[in-house]
């Protein structure tokens, strides 16, 4: 089954305190994208890279990082979480090669740091 | 920065009415989708719509973009329970799909 999958679906942390969100696909889709969802403020992208070892910047790329050293995966990770960080993340996939194709979207990770 | 902004935030009504849902945003677009999402689950995309089209259609859902007024409409007819979830509008700048800017949704009950 074609699909984005992402670990942890929960999670709770404390400030500070390093932390890896994955994200993978099984499509072979070179683009992939992270982004969060706060109330009130729609989904805002963190992150997106278009193939293996090319990252850029979304609208929020601050207090996060990326890498892409396989086309199927693509983690979030958050150095030194603050409570700021607390939102509900989405990873989300498409080919890179149809302009025009839909994204697929993980199930989402619901971080909590206190 | 937040590109799209839905109208209304919050729609209510009755299995068998149609739903309306519109969507502004702020600079020239390639295209614009549609997606909906459940209660705290990921976003499936519904249709899109290029910057040369006017309406489109797929189901029972039927989308118009007016480029002049920046704006793009959501209808889905004879709506059913099943259709309770979000819908957001996601704009496209450069027709590469590489930055989604999302509005912030409405959010849709239909109640038997």
């Amino acid at each position: 089954e074609a699909q984005v999958t992402q670990n942890p679906r929960y999670l709770i942390t404390v400030t500070g305190k390093k932390l890896t969100v994955t994200c993978s696909q099984n499509m072979n889709h070179e683009y992939m994208s992270w982004y969060r969802q706060d109330p009130g403020l729609g989904l805002r992208q963190i992150y997106y890279s278009m193939n293996v070892e090319v990252t850029d910047k979304g609208d929020v790329p601050e207090g996060y990082k990326v890498s892409r050293k396989e086309k199927r995966n693509f983690p979030l990770i958050l150095e030194s979480p603050s409570p700021n960080q607390t939102s509900l993340y989405f990873c989300a996939s498409r080919p890179w090669t149809s302009f025009t194709d839909t994204q697929y979207f993980g199930p989402g990770t619901r971080l909590t740091v206190l | 920065s937040q590109q799209g902004e839905e109208d209304p935030q919050a729609l209510s009504i009755q299995e068998g009415e149609n739903a309306t849902m519109n969507c502004s945003y702020k600079t020239s677009i390639n295209n614009l989708q549609w997606y909906r999402q459940n209660s705290g689950r990921g976003l499936v995309h519904l249709i899109l719509i290029r910057s040369n089209e006017r309406e489109k259609h797929s189901g029972r859902l039927r989308v118009t973009l007016d480029t002049s007024k920046k704006s793009s409409s959501l209808l889905i007819t004879a709506s059913r329970a099943a259709d309770t979830a979000s819908y957001f509008c996601a704009t496209d700048a450069d027709g590469t799909a590489s930055k989604l800017t999302f509005g912030t949704g409405t959010r849709l009950q239909v109640t038997l």
